[in-house]
């Protein structure tokens, strides 16, 4: 199947810093990039959806200005945690859809686990 | 609001069983319902799909059913081994076609040897 990456794998930051989270589809383009948002114990909840070239579509809930979603090509997506505070410490992974790979399956990429101190 | 709702409570089964997990979802009516393995600290990979014209769809070990008078689906891992251990996700689609997904918490199986 096809194959996300996602870099950092881990990062820790002080609060008030910016953290930029890359995720890229290695092998096939993507259509469609979504970001997700899961804390311990919990179910993945799904913060935006973007298409390459477009703006990102966010959840209910969802700060757009504090979660910044650039989808420039068809393989990277990344997400920028604007101002982080310890509340925003979470596992973050994104996942890509694509044309011609079973159609509605999403592959994911391996997570990347955000520390704000 | 929709709602998932899959065993919080980690299922526990000896090798060579058959699993059993309970996905029961309200408030919507899901075109199709998907699947996911998910380990530790890793993202979740896509096991199965399953339209809401399926009763049932099997792949090797795994057979998903779905019913979708009770909104209800079954996973089921056959013939269980100890690398079957991970925490499983339910994932309804919000609506037809490409649409999104909203996932339940998972329930953890553990299978011991």
């Amino acid at each position: 199947g096809a194959v996300v990456s996602q870099h950092p794998s881990r990062v820790i930051c002080k609060s008030g810093t910016s953290v930029k989270i890359e995720c890229r589809s290695l092998d096939f383009q993507a259509t469609t990039m979504f970001w997700y948002r899961q804390f311990p114990k919990q179910s993945l909840m799904l913060m935006a959806t973007s298409n390459e070239g477009s703006k990102a579509t966010y959840e209910q809930g969802v700060e757009k200005d504090k979660f910044l979603i650039n989808h420039a090509s068809l393989t990277l997506s990344t997400l920028t945690v604007t101002s982080a505070h310890p509340e925003d410490s979470s596992f973050y992974i994104c996942s890509a859809r694509f044309p011609g790979q079973g159609l509605h399956e999403q592959f994911f990429g391996p997570g990347t686990r955000l520390t704000v101190l | 609001s929709q709602k998932i709702e899959q065993n919080s409570e980690a299922l526990n089964i000896q090798e060579g069983k058959t699993a059993t997990l309970t996905c029961n979802y309200t408030n919507y009516s899901p075109a199709y319902l998907q699947w996911y393995r998910q380990d530790p600290g890793r993202g979740p990979v896509f096991l199965l799909l399953i339209r809401e014209n399926e009763k049932e769809k099997r792949k090797e070990r795994l057979k998903v059913t779905f019913d979708t008078t009770l909104k209800q689906s079954l996973f089921h891992i056959t013939a269980s081994q100890p690398a079957d251990s991970a925490t499983y996700l339910c994932a309804p689609a919000r609506g037809s076609g490409y649409s999104t997904l909203t996932f339940g918490k998972g329930t953890m199986l553990l299978v011991s040897p």
